[in-house]
């Protein structure tokens, strides 16, 4: 079975300023990785997502994460946030497998920007 | 190309009634799955429909809920007898292909049980 952990509940930043949320997984087999965010009474939306390839991942908005399959870690930076990034940031994972397999969603992160 | 749409966006039940969710997939989609929100938690896998089939229910409480994804028409989560813990955010995504790699989510329906 895979699992997710967001350690940080929340993240306070201010606006311009870089950030970094932490996503650390545990499986015994290879996996996907993918971060979602949430706004305010919304769904989710895919950022980005990690299948195979390089470990450094470009996503939508600005957003990159890196694979670290050594340290189990697929954390989401970006080097400049605005108000509008403020947002529900979901890490999930899957395991690496042909056919359905079930996202394992970490608990969240809350991004708050203020000015 | 409308998303995902579900309704009702909020639905509010009365302990021992039951709600009924609703969930239009993407056009060209027909793979549905069906997640849980509960209050400062993160998504629960719930069930994976394709039309008329059942995929994987793994994720479903064992009584009173169930799922359909009818070959004409929207997916239907439907809760019975509804207690206060089934208050929840329950997500609906779709996905054209059967990896559930590339799911489309819906806005949610946010259920409260009063």
């Amino acid at each position: 079975a895979q699992s997710v952990t967001q350690l940080d509940s929340q993240v306070p930043v201010f606006e311009e300023a870089p950030v970094e949320l932490r996503c650390n997984y545990s499986s015994s087999v290879s996996v996907y990785l993918f971060w979602y965010v949430q706004y305010p009474n919304q769904g989710l939306q895919l950022l980005l997502k990690y299948l195979s390839g390089s470990t450094l991942v470009k996503g939508i908005n600005g957003f990159e994460a890196e694979f670290n399959k050594s340290q189990t870690s697929f954390h989401l930076r970006k080097p400049s946030v605005h108000i509008s990034d403020t947002a529900e940031y979901f890490c999930a994972v899957t395991p690496a497998r042909t056919g359905f397999q079930k996202l394992v969603f970490g608990t969240g992160t809350r991004l708050l920007v203020s000015p | 190309n409308a998303g995902v749409m579900q309704n009702p966006r909020h639905l509010v039940r009365r302990r021992g009634q039951e709600a009924r969710l609703r969930c239009s997939p993407m056009k060209g989609h027909s793979h549905v799955y069906w997640y849980r929100q509960l209050p400062e938690e993160g998504l629960k896998f719930m069930v994976y429909l394709q039309k008329e089939n059942i995929i994987d229910e793994s994720g479903m409480p064992k009584e009173r809920f169930s799922a359909e994804f009818p070959k004409e028409g929207p997916s239907i989560l439907r809760i019975q007898q509804v207690v206060r813990g089934d208050s929840a955010a329950y997500f609906c995504a779709s996905s054209p292909r059967d990896t559930g790699l590339e799911q489309y989510f819906g806005p949610g329906t946010r259920l409260t049980v009063t």
